[in-house]
């Protein structure tokens, strides 16, 4: 089945600067990966879609500029939060898209801003 | 994307009891899925629903996708330990794009 590994699995970072999360799809090309922000005791609530070879495209609410993301290869999505503050602590969740669109997660990130 | 109304939104449930939740929605969706949260862990897919009034089991789950497109169920029968966490029902739309109820934690009291 489809197999989705994102890392770190948790992170702490001082505030101002920058985290790299990866997401990436393991046994299967990715045309599309999308990104999620659960906050303790809540639901997952989309970020952004991630597209090979073209920009995101953002949700409403989400900056752009702050949630940098790249999709470079049809394995690979990278999100990276910039100048990084503590209300962005959250944890944070890719899926993929394959063919048939299994519905995979990742195993999340936590990042922890001090 | 939207918020799905998902409920209960707790529930504490005897071993052996069988569990119900529900989500309901203002929008069509052409895909109902259902997902299980571990702390700490990403969700995983339980049952995925493509046709409206579908009905589809996977073992002592059993999830039904509304005539209406607007709604789903999730059953568990039997409950066992293994069984707390939180579920999630999510509906997906065209752009693959989900919304996700607010999540119903169980709890099973031994």
């Amino acid at each position: 089945g489809a197999v989705v590994s994102q890392h770190p699995s948790w992170v702490i970072c001082k505030s101002g600067t920058s985290v790299k999360i990866e997401c990436r799809s393991l046994d299967f090309q990715a045309t599309t990966m999308f990104w999620y922000r659960q906050f303790p005791k809540q639901s997952l609530m989309l970020m952004a879609t991630s597209n090979e070879g073209s920009k995101a495209t953002y949700e409403q609410g989400v900056e752009k500029d702050k949630f940098l993301i790249n999709h470079a290869s049809l394995t690979l999505s990278t999100l990276t939060v910039t100048s990084a503050h503590p209300e962005d602590s959250s944890f944070y969740i890719c899926s993929a898209r394959d063919s048939g669109w299994t519905g995979t997660f990742g195993s999340g990130t936590r990042l922890t801003v001090v | 994307g939207q918020q799905l109304n998902q409920s209960p939104q707790s529930m504490f449930i005897q071993e052996g009891e069988d569990v119900s939740m529900n989500c309901t929605s203002s929008s069509i969706f052409n895909t109902w899925l259902w997902y299980k949260q571990d702390p700490g862990e990403g969700p995983v897919l339980l049952i995925a629903l493509y046709k409206a009034g579908e009905l589809t089991s996977n073992g002592r789950l059993t999830a039904q996708f509304g005539i209406t497109r607007k709604d789903s169920f999730l059953n568990i029968s039997a409950s066992i330990p293994s069984d707390v966490g939180i579920y999630f029902c999510a509906g997906r739309s065209n752009d693959y794009k989900l919304s996700f109820g607010a999540g119903t934690t169980v709890t099973v009291r031994a």
